[in-house]
């Protein structure tokens, strides 16, 4: 696609379930990124994708949240057992190789645990 | 872990020249600088980014000086959609994220 598609844009869940955040990156973009930005803060790195390469997990906050990319596109981050603290802005960003190339990043899946 | 010092907020009159400063002291030399903006409610936007040569692109200007130890990013005519944050970022080559630190807040006044 034209750029990078997040879904869904927001979602408001119970404490205690499960979310699925989806990221679809640029068409042939080998590199994709997940970051979260609490209100007010700055972006915090969460994991890492490069080809078929094994992921750079070192962000990832606690066992609670995993990700995958399948087929070398599209990502999913999973948060299980959802806590307040987990509300976020999550955004997923793609380059076209691990680099100098400047990153694009989707408008981000705005997440609220009530 | 931030490599980069930059002032929390700023203002700058429509039209005018936004000057944006950015301490990097410890750059190494194969570290590149990257300027990103966030609008709000929106995902970074890659603005440009430089390694020793003073770069220019149709969004802005990025002035590096001479030792790297600082650069400026320059909008050359501001406008209220200039408003922002604007962060510079210090990237060492094969790393496997960017570091976004706290940035500048740029507003832009009519």
């Amino acid at each position: 696609g034209a750029g990078v598609s997040q879904s869904p844009s927001n979602k408001v869940t119970e404490k205690g379930k499960d979310v699925e955040l989806r990221c679809d990156p640029i068409s042939g973009h080998t590199a994709l990124y997940w970051y979260r930005q609490s209100l007010g803060q700055g972006l915090e790195f969460l994991i890492y994708f490069q080809g078929n390469s094994a992921p750079d997990k070192s962000g990832l906050p606690s066992d609670r949240f995993s990700a995958e990319r399948t087929g070398g596109s599209v990502s999913t981050l999973t948060i299980q057992r959802t806590q307040q603290e987990d509300s976020a802005v999550y955004l997923c960003a793609s380059s076209l190789t691990k680099g100098t190339h400047g990153y694009t990043f989707g408008s981000g899946t705005r997440l609220t645990v009530v | 872990d931030a490599k980069t010092t930059q002032p929390t907020s700023m203002d700058c009159a429509e039209g005018r020249a936004a000057n944006l400063p950015c301490n990097h002291s410890t750059i190494s030399g194969n570290e590149y600088v990257y300027w990103y903006r966030q609008i709000h409610s929106q995902g970074p936007q890659y603005i440009i980014h430089g390694l020793k040569n003073n770069e220019t692109n149709e969004m802005a200007s990025l002035i590096i000086t001479e030792d790297r130890k600082s650069s400026t990013l320059i909008l050359p005519h501001a406008t209220l959609r200039d408003t922002a944050v604007y962060y510079c970022i210090v990237y060492q080559t094969g790393a496997n994220n960017l570091f976004f630190g706290t940035g500048t807040r740029l507003t832009v006044i009519p």
